[in-house]
C-alpha cells in the first residue's frame, strides 16, 4: 500500500542541524511532487517546502528559506529535509505528504506520513 | 493577503448539517482542500475543490464562492469530531497556506 514514513527527529541546540527523511513505497515516487510540513505542539498545520516530482522546482516558506533544503532521491525513494540554524520555534512535528495528481505541483496532499518531533532546545 | 481564515471551533448536533468555512484572498484564484486530523495522528484528505477522495463518506462535501470555500458536513457523526484545516496556494502560486483550522464537536 501507499505509505510514507518519516525518520531524523531528534532535539538539538538551537544553531545546529538536522536532516529528516521521508522513505516512500507503493507508488511511483519519481511521478509525484512532494511536501514537508509541521505542526508545533498545540498549534495549527503551517506548510515547509515543496519539490516539484523532476526535482527541478523547490519552494520555501519564508521563515525557513536559506535555512533548509528540500530534496529528493529517487534511488532511494526518499525524500528529505535538510535543516541548519535551527531556532526554538521550528520545534514541531514534521510530516512528509505527497501531492495527489502525477506530474504536477498542487495543494493537495493525499498521503501523508505520520510525522517525525524536532525539539529546538538548548 | 497571504492568509486563509478559519472560525477556530464550531459545534453540530448529532446528525444535523455543519458547515465550515474559509477566507482568503487567494481562494478567488485558486482551488482549496479540506483536511481532517483526529489527535495524535496524521491529516486526512476529505476533499480537494469539491472532489473526494475514494474512501471518503459523501456526507462531505465542498463548495466555493469568491472568497469563500466551504466544507460541509450532512449528518454529522461522532466519528466526525476532529479539528479541519483548510489549505490553498498564495497569491503567488509557489507556496501553500493553511487556514488556523476549526475544531469541531460533535454534541
Amino acid at each position: 500500500q501507499v505509505q510514507l514514513v518519516e525518520s531524523g527527529g531528534g532535539v538539538v541546540q538551537p544553531g545546529r542541524s538536522l536532516k529528516l527523511s521521508c522513505a516512500a513505497s507503493g507508488f511511483t515516487f519519481n511521478s509525484f511532487a512532494m511536501h514537508w510540513v509541521r505542526q508545533a505542539p498545540g498549534k495549527g498545520l503551517e506548510w515547509v517546502a515543496l519539490i516539484s516530482f523532476d526535482g527541478s522546482i523547490r519552494y520555501y516558506v519564508d521563515s525557513v528559506k536559506g535555512r533548509f533544503t528540500i530534496s529528493r532521491d529517487t534511488s532511494r525513494n526518499t525524500l528529505d529535509l535538510q535543516m541548519n540554524s535551527l531556532r526554538p520555534e521550528d520545534t514541531a512535528m514534521y510530516f512528509c505528504a505527497k501531492d495527489l495528481f502525477r506530474e504536477t505541483t498542487s495543494n493537495y496532499m493525499d498521503v501523508w506520513g505520520k510525522g517525525t518531533t524536532v525539539t529546538v532546545s538548548s | 493577503s497571504s492568509e486563509l481564515t478559519q472560525d477556530p471551533a464550531v459545534s453540530v448536533a448529532l446528525g444535523q448539517t455543519v458547515r465550515i468555512t474559509c477566507q482568503g484572498d487567494s481562494l478567488r484564484s485558486y482551488y482549496a482542500s479540506w483536511y481532517q486530523q483526529k489527535p495524535g495522528q496524521a491529516p486526512v484528505l476529505v476533499i480537494y475543490d469539491k472532489n473526494r477522495p475514494s474512501g471518503i463518506p459523501d456526507r462531505f462535501s465542498g463548495s466555493s464562492s469568491g472568497s469563500t470555500t466551504s466544507l460541509t458536513i450532512t449528518g454529522a457523526q461522532a466519528e466526525d469530531e476532529a479539528d479541519y484545516y483548510c489549505n490553498s496556494r498564495d497569491s503567488s502560486g509557489h507556496h501553500v497556506l493553511f487556514g488556523g483550522g476549526t475544531k469541531l464537536t460533535v454534541l
